[in-house]
């Protein structure tokens, strides 16, 4: 299966600023998938990041809030724009694996203070 | 390290025993499901899955059980041990197209 290195693992952030998470696949892929898992939660689809096209966001995510970059087939990043504490949370992305399932990144923990 | 799910369902076993941890899914079209384990610190990792022509599937140590008529999903863990703990989430998705949904967890705890 694929193996996915995402950075930072987590990060601390004032309020207000932005950040971009990193995630580098070992292999080409046509599309990867950035999650958001707040505290206590499950897993919700923010966007699916295809190379050479602009990402399709789920409902309830925007561009503007979560600017996603796929500049080739195994590197994908997502920034967290002007950020609230409730921007808190868990971001992973994925890969799809096998027929229907996924392989995750190890996932960036981010608090916003 | 602090824990993915502080919230979440908890089951607490004492090791040796079995575990049942239970999912009830949303959608009746949905026809294939994965059990995924998350460690802290750490993303999901697939453990098993089953398609919705089947009712019972195993592998190591893990057996998923699907009843299509209440949709309710169960992952059974035979001899827990303290490497099983951990948050468990079922997934389901339809292999026609719709998006993958995630359960919402249950987090495991293995007593020595």
């Amino acid at each position: 299966s694929a193996v996915i290195s995402q950075k930072p693992s987590r990060d601390i952030c004032q309020r207000g600023t932005s950040l971009t998470i990193q995630c580098q696949v070992d292999s080409q892929v046509t599309m990867m998938f950035w999650y958001r898992q707040q505290p206590g939660q499950s897993l919700t689809l923010i966007a699916t990041a295809n190379q050479g096209s602009e990402a399709t966001y789920e409902s309830g995510f925007v561009i503007d809030k979560f600017p996603i970059s796929r500049p080739n087939l195994t590197f994908s990043t997502l920034t967290v724009s002007n950020m609230s504490p409730e921007d808190s949370s868990i971001y992973l992305c994925s890969v799809p694996e096998g027929d229907y399932g996924y392989t995750f990144g190890s996932g960036t923990r981010l608090t916003v203070v | 390290g602090e824990s993915v799910g502080l919230h979440l369902p908890t089951l607490s076993v004492q090791e040796g025993d079995n575990s049942i941890i239970n999912c009830a899914y949303s959608n009746s079209a949905s026809d294939y499901f994965i059990w995924y384990k998350q460690e802290s610190g750490k993303g999901p990792q697939f453990i098993i899955d089953i398609r919705s022509n089947m009712d019972k599937r195993q592998g190591q140590r893990v057996t998923v059980l699907l009843n299509k008529t209440v949709k309710h999903l169960s992952l059974q863990i035979a001899a827990t041990q303290p490497g099983d703990s951990a948050v468990y989430f079922c997934a389901e998705t339809n292999t026609g197209g719709f998006k993958t949904i995630f359960g919402a967890g249950t987090r495991l705890f293995v007593k020595a």
